[in-house]
């Protein structure tokens, strides 16, 4: 069974403009959720979907947002980027929350904001 | 929130020595796991262990929850064991996780 996906891995960005980003969950997995981490804030939750619904959000601004399709794949945006968003940005899957549940996490793409 | 302390910050091992992980959690947690992230940044799932103790290998952890800790303990380290290992944990059943700030282990040929 594949692993979750997450596309692009790097990329560079300039202040101000925007970028999605996106996460394949693994097959039969309908819970996304999206973290960034940075070497400062370390690990932080950004959102999480689950049949194409947001069930919980972080503490993050309104520049980033995210969607969950039919086929559980997920996207996330931000907009007007600022420096400090530079950042890795995880993507994990699982099939369901709560006891028991366990999250697979991807790659990451690691953004640079310049 | 709920706060994650995890101790010691950095670890300097030589290959073959143990060590043992610590991860404090400030509320009672519906979910526990542990990661490992390789140099790449992926994180790697190590343990689900929000109660009891669990062994895979050459790793194992427990998790006291009544006394909000979790363990992890690494016997015969290996170079490829170097890396920054994290403990998460869930209270609302919604896949959002909490991280502590990790530990830094470094394991020396």
């Amino acid at each position: 069974k594949a692993g979750v996906t997450q596309t692009p891995r790097y990329l560079i960005k300039t202040r101000g403009q925007q970028v999605t980003l996106s996460c394949s969950p693994i097959s039969g997995h309908r819970s996304v959720s999206w973290y960034q981490q940075t070497p400062g804030q370390g690990l932080q939750f950004l959102f999480e979907y689950f049949s194409e619904t947001q069930r919980n959000k972080g503490n993050f601004p309104g520049r980033f947002s995210g969607r969950q399709f039919s086929n559980s794949r997920s996207e996330m945006n931000v907009s007007t980027l600022e420096l400090g968003d530079s950042a890795l940005y995880l993507c994990a899957s699982s099939d369901g929350a709560g006891p028991g549940n366990t999250i697979y996490f991807g790659e990451g793409s690691w953004l640079t904001v310049v | 929130g709920i706060q994650v302390e995890q101790s010691p910050p950095d670890l300097i091992l030589q290959e073959g020595a143990n060590s043992t992980l610590r991860c404090n959690f400030s509320d009672s947690v519906n979910n526990l796991q542990w990661f490992h992230q390789n140099p790449w940044g992926q994180l790697i799932n190590l343990f689900y262990i929000p109660s009891g103790t669990k062994q895979n290998g050459r790793l194992s952890a427990t998790t006291v929850a009544t006394e909000r800790y979790s363990l992890l303990y690494i016997s015969s380290s290996q170079t490829t064991d170097s890396g920054v290992y994290f403990c998460a944990v869930d209270i609302y059943n919604f896949n959002k996780f909490y991280f502590g700030s990790g530990t830094k282990l470094n394991v020396k040929p």
